[in-house]
């Protein structure tokens, strides 16, 4: 099955530091998520980028998917960016039309902003 | 406010017994999904739902029990029958199959198994 790698694994940065982090997937996918896990749990959408590059604040996104991967860029990082960023894409994608929202997770990079 | 509830937030359980694990959307999204998470992992899926009265198993559905009833609603049983159900558990939906596969998550439910 497809694969995703994400990395780095860690990131330690300081307040304002600016950031890329990359995800890698080993089959064309033709949809692509990035999530951030906040210190509680909880899943937060930050980009739906199958293709191209998308801008949101300080955060924004490019996948190049004939090349297999994905970048999310984070600008004048902040505390509140701590966290761990999952990418994910989906699982069967084509195959008898499965469902596009099985997504298989990279394990994710964990990122702490120190103020 | 739409969204996807899940309760409870945290569970303690004894070995040996059942959970059912609640979640509720009023997004009018087709399709919701149960994933498991363990520590420093990414997520596992375990169960979808396509449409009501159907779904699939997904990676990991050993010891684990869904239903769709209704739309809005997808409840998973961890069974006895789990060998490792202490895990963080997130309940997703999105709008359907080939339309658009962005899944939205609720807060998720810490299960401790005792």
């Amino acid at each position: 099955g497809i694969q995703v790698e994400q990395s780095p694994p860690d990131l330690i940065l300081q307040e304002g530091a600016n950031s890329t982090l990359r995800c890698n997937f080993s089959d064309s996918v033709n949809n692509l998520q990035w999530f951030h896990q906040n210190p509680w749990g909880q899943l937060i959408n930050l980009f739906y980028i199958p293709s191209g590059t998308k801008q949101n604040g300080r955060l924004s996104a490019t996948t190049v998917a004939t090349e297999r991967y994905s970048l999310l860029y984070i600008s004048s990082s902040q505390t509140t960016d701590s966290g761990v960023y999952f990418c994910a894409v989906p699982i069967n994608w084509g195959l008898n039309g499965g469902s596009q929202g099985n997504l298989i997770f990279g394990k994710g990079t964990k990122l702490s902003v120190k103020p | 406010d739409g969204g996807i509830t899940q309760s409870p937030k945290y569970l303690f359980r004894k070995e040996g017994q059942n959970v059912t694990l609640s979640c509720e959307q009023n997004l009018n999204h087709d399709a919701m999904y149960w994933y498991r998470q363990d520590p420093g992992q990414g997520l596992r899926l375990i169960y979808y739902s396509q449409i009501v009265n159907d779904f699939q198993k997904g990676d990991i559905a050993e010891g684990y029990s869904v239903s769709r009833e209704k739309k809005e609603s997808f409840p998973l049983t961890v069974t006895s029958a789990q060998k490792n159900p202490t895990a963080f558990y997130l309940c997703a939906s999105s709008i359907g199959l080939a339309r658009t596969g962005e899944l939205f998550f609720g807060e998720g439910s810490r299960l401790t198994v005792l």
